[in-house]
C-alpha cells in the first residue's frame, strides 16, 4: 500500500530534550515535505527536499533541522525543543516537485512542556 | 510570500449546497488544489484545478476559479454529514512550495 508513514503519532517531552520525528514513504518520490498546523495559521511549511541531499527552508525553519540521506526518509529534528513548537506536524511527499499532489502523512502531534 | 485566506466556520444544513471559498495573493499559482482534513486524520486530497482553468467538475464536487479577482471555491452538493470536516485551499506559485489556507471548518448539521 503507498503510504507516508510518521513516527510517533503522539509525544510529550520537555523543554530542550532533542528529539527526531521520523517520515518514510514507499513511493519512491523525490519530493519531501513538513509542515506544521496551528489553529487558526492553517499548514505552514518548515523544510523541504527535492531529493536526497537537497533540503531548503520553508516558511517555518526556525528551531528545526532536517536530512536526506536516503530518498524515502525525511526525519524532522528538534534539537532543543520549546514549548511553541508544540504542534500538529505532517510530512508529505511527492513525485517530483511540490507543485505536484502531496500525499500527506498521518500527523505527529507533539506537546512540548 | 503568497497570502492565503479562509473563513474558518461554515455550518450548513444536510442536503444543502457548501460552498468554501478561497483568496490568494500570487497570480502566477500553477495548481490549485482543495484538501479534506477529517478529525484526528492527516489531509486528504479531494480534487485539483490547472490556473488555465476556469472549471472543474467531480461528482458532487465543483471548483471554479476566478483569476482575476483570485479567487477559488468549492462547492460542495447535497453536503452529507460525513462532509463535515476541515477543508484547505493551496496554491503553488513560483518555486517547489505548495501554501495552504487557513482552513475552514465545515460542520454540517441534521
Amino acid at each position: 500500500e503507498a503510504q507516508v508513514t510518521q513516527n510517533p503519532r503522539y509525544l510529550i517531552t520537555v523543554t530542550g530534550k532533542k528529539l527526531t520525528v521520523t517520515c518514510s514513504q514507499n513511493m519512491n518520490h523525490e519530493y519531501m515535505s513538513w509542515y506544521r498546523q496551528d489553529p487558526g495559521l492553517g499548514l505552514r511549511q518548515i523544510y523541504y527536499s527535492m531529493n536526497v541531499e537537497v533540503t531548503d527552508k520553508g516558511d517555518v525553519p526556525e528551531g528545526y533541522k532536517v536530512s536526506r540521506k536516503e530518498k524515502r526518509n525525511f526525519p524532522l529534528i528538534l534539537e532543543s525543543p520549546s514549548p511553541n513548537q508544540t504542534s500538529l506536524y505532517f510530512c508529505a511527499s511527492s513525485w517530483n516537485s511540490g507543485q505536484e499532489t502531496q500525499y500527506f502523512g498521518p500527523g505527529t502531534r507533539l506537546l512540548v512542556l | 510570500g503568497e497570502d492565503v485566506e479562509q473563513s474558518l466556520f461554515l455550518s450548513v444544513r444536510e442536503g444543502d449546497s457548501s460552498v468554501i471559498n478561497c483568496t490568494y495573493t500570487d497570480s502566477s499559482s500553477t495548481y490549485l488544489y482543495w484538501y479534506k482534513q477529517e478529525p484526528g486524520a492527516g489531509l486528504q486530497l479531494l480534487t485539483y484545478i490547472f490556473s488555465n482553468m476556469d472549471m472543474k467538475q467531480d461528482q458532487r464536487l465543483t471548483v471554479l476559479l476566478n483569476k482575476k479577482d483570485k479567487h477559488l471555491s468549492l462547492r460542495i452538493a447535497d453536503t452529507q454529514t460525513g462532509d463535515s470536516a476541515i477543508y484547505f485551499c493551496g496554491l503553488t506559485g513560483g518555486g517547489n512550495k505548495l501554501t495552504f489556507g487557513t482552513g475552514t471548518q465545515l460542520k454540517v448539521e441534521l
